[in-house]
């Protein structure tokens, strides 16, 4: 079954600080996998997605298949970061469901 | 393109009252989700639905249902609301194939049982 862990539900650094969301996925064939974030009191939106092999924000992704892996790292963190972030696996399949880790609320302090 | 659209943003409900949560998408997509999210916690799923007319359990269905009664349309009630109920509620929507694939999320309703 498709599985994804985020271990780490709060994860706080200080402003300029690199810092790196952990995720880890279970699936046995050839993953999509995607970061989303959610500002305070908004939606969740798409941050980014290993197949686009893109930095947004500053934020980049590498997906591991050796460690089943793709953690969220940025070089020098920024207070307007300050989020939660989920990452989602899927679809797989002929399935369309996508899965979504727990989340992790990343704080960044001045 | 609205995306996806929850109604209402905000409810106060007694203990016992129920209500139905409403949501929509204009983007053909034929998965659906309905979330909640407590104060401080992350995403937990209440049921999803992979097309018009199916529906699956999702990590905490109990005291909720659901309706998919045609594909741009997903609706979730409580019966008899609780305190434990109170909480904020997201639809999502999904679909596309690689690059193209994404799940939008609606803005939220947020829920409180009194």
């Amino acid at each position: 079954a498709q599985r994804v862990t985020q271990p780490e539900k709060l994860l706080s650094v200080f402003k300029g600080a690199p810092v790196e969301l952990k995720c880890n996925y279970s699936y046995s064939g050839s993953p999509e996998l995607f970061w989303y974030v959610q500002y305070s009191r908004q939606r969740l939106q798409l941050l980014l997605r290993h197949i686009s092999r893109e930095s947004i924000k500053g934020f980049t992704a590498d997906l591991n298949k050796g460690e089943t892996s793709f953690h969220l790292k940025k070089p020098f963190a920024q207070e307007e970061d300050s989020a939660m972030y989920y990452c989602a696996l899927g679809p797989q399949g002929g399935s369309e469901k996508l899965v979504f880790g727990k989340g992790t609320k990343l704080t960044v302090n001045p | 393109n609205a995306g996806v659209t929850q109604t209402p943003k905000f409810q106060v409900l007694k203990t016992g009252q129920s209500m139905t949560l409403q949501c929509a998408q204009d983007m053909n997509h034929n998965s659906m989700y309905w979330y909640r999210q407590d104060p401080g916690m992350g995403l937990r799923l209440i049921y999803y639905s992979a097309s018009e007319g199916t529906t699956d359990k999702g990590e905490v269905p109990n005291g909720y249902n659901v309706s998919r009664l045609n594909k741009r349309e997903f609706s979730l009630r409580l019966e008899s609301a609780a305190p434990s109920q109170t909480s904020v509620y997201f639809c999502a929507s999904s679909g596309g194939q690689g690059a193209r694939t994404e799940a939008f999320f609606g803005q939220g309703t947020r829920l409180t049982v009194v």
